[in-house]
């Protein structure tokens, strides 16, 4: 199964763009990166995802290297209600579990 | 989050009595999960369904048993309380198990033990 490994923490000014990195090199072809977030003690949020290519919605962008080695999820202009924790996951292949880690608390700071 | 609600949203029981805790969807997703978040450890799986009748053990299952007898609902019973099931638990859940989809997650339930 793959695993993921990323920073404890971060800090980013305001208005600036949150550049959170993840490594996964032991991802397989069929997984799929996932990256969610929790603010203090809700339920994470699902922000984004993607296989192969770079994928942006209206929260993110997600820039996946071409050997699929790490990932990169953009917040393009950070708002201090971002201030977060942010999990990156794989997804298992051929069961229905993800598995967390412990992610990467980002702070915004004004 | 709208279309899944966990209740109780708190809850303190004494060691060693029965708790349900239970996850509710409106989605008519096939996918349900049960997590427990504790400091230091992120979230860990302890049960999860797919489908009415099937459910399977995840990471942290020891001590805890679930149930799903209809597509909406749930159901995660620790059947004699202990203080390290003190935490916070979320369902989720998912219109895929795998691949394509995210989960939607509900805003927990705290449970204490004493």
């Amino acid at each position: 199964d793959a695993k993921t490994t990323q920073p404890p923490s971060m800090d980013c000014a305001e208005g600036r763009a949150a550049n959170l990195p993840c490594n996964h090199s032991t991802i397989s072809g069929n997984e799929y990166v996932y990256w969610y977030r929790q603010i203090h003690s809700q339920g994470p949020q699902y922000i984004i995802h993607g296989l192969k290519n770079n994928e942006t919605n209206e929260m993110a962008s997600l820039i996946i290297t071409e050997d699929r080695k790490s990932s990169t999820l953009i917040l393009p202009h950070a708002t201090l209600r971002d201030t977060a924790v942010y999990y990156c996951i794989v997804s298992i292949s051929g069961t229905y579990k993800y598995i967390f880690g412990t992610g990467t608390r980002l702070k915004v700071l004004a | 989050d709208a279309g899944i609600t966990q209740s109780p949203r708190h809850k303190v029981t004494e060691t060693g009595t029965p708790v349900t805790l239970r996850c509710h969807q409106t989605e008519n997703h096939r996918y349900m999960y049960w997590y427990r978040q504790d400091p230091g450890h992120g979230l860990r799986l302890i049960h999860y369904s797919y489908g009415v009748k099937d459910t399977d053990k995840g990471e942290v299952s020891d001590g805890y048993s679930v149930s799903r007898s209809k597509t909406e609902d749930f159901l995660l019973t620790l059947e004699s309380a202990t203080s390290s099931q003190t935490s916070v638990y979320f369902c989720a859940i998912s219109e895929s198990g795998q691949g394509n989809y995210g989960y939607t997650f509900g805003s927990g339930t705290r449970l204490t033990v004493v």
